[in-house]
């Protein structure tokens, strides 16, 4: 079956510094990849869409600055928080698709991200 | 309906009962998503359904679709405690994207 790893599971940094998560597709083809992240209160935001061999789409709000992303294969991609403040705490999720499937998103746990 | 609303919507029902949560959309779609997020775990799809289907069924779970009023519902058969989770309609935007309603919080108690 199709399944999205995505680590580290939790994450603790201190304001100003970054950190790194990784989501690794298992059992298909990761054409493209969402990047979300979930607020407490459970909304979504979609940070950036990447699709391999096209330019990685960020939407308003979020920048490659911020938020740099690679996408170097079709199993994998890893997102950057850099300069984490409180406001970008939440529930980072990769959502991944395989378009020899439908439109479906397969889904990580979520990296959780705190700043102190 | 999950798009109209800025908040999560809760709603607790009583273990055997039926449900139906309702989404209402904007922007023109072909297909609208319904996942499942449990607590501490991503969202995972369980019903797909298209603009050329207007109802769907899995299980105990029927979707349909209407897209002259734009809205699309979700309904549970005699519900279980194990359906207590966070559901969540979504539909594809511009250039491949997927926009999540802002969910419901369904409670299902013994």
């Amino acid at each position: 079956g199709a399944l999205v790893y995505q680590y580290p599971r939790r994450t603790i940094c201190k304001s100003g510094t970054s950190m790194r998560m990784e989501c690794q597709a298992v059992g298909f083809q990761a054409t493209s990849v969402a990047w979300y992240r979930q607020s407490p209160q459970k909304t979504f935001e979609l940070i950036a869409l990447s699709t391999v061999n096209s330019a990685i789409k960020y939407e308003q709000n979020f920048t490659q600055e911020k938020f740099p992303i690679s996408h170097p294969n079709l199993s994998f991609s890893s997102m950057t928080v850099l300069n984490a403040y409180l406001e970008d705490r939440g529930l980072y999720l990769c959502g991944a698709r395989d378009r020899g499937v439908d439109e479906r998103l397969f889904f990580g746990h979520g990296t959780k991200l705190s700043v102190l | 309906s999950q798009w109209g609303e800025e908040n999560l919507q809760a709603l607790s029902i009583q273990e055997g009962e039926d449900v139906t949560m309702n989404c209402s959309y904007k922007t023109y779609t072909t297909v609208v998503h319904w996942y499942r997020q449990d607590s501490g775990r991503g969202p995972a799809l369980i019903i797909l359904i298209r603009s050329n289907e207007r109802e769907k069924r899995s299980g105990r779970l029927r979707a349909t679709l209407d897209t002259s009023s734009q809205s699309s519902s979700l309904s549970i058969t005699a519900a279980q405690c194990e359906d207590t989770a966070v559901y969540f309609c979504a539909h594809g935007g511009s250039g491949n994207k997927l926009i999540f309603g802002t969910g419901t919080l369904l409670s299902v108690k013994p």
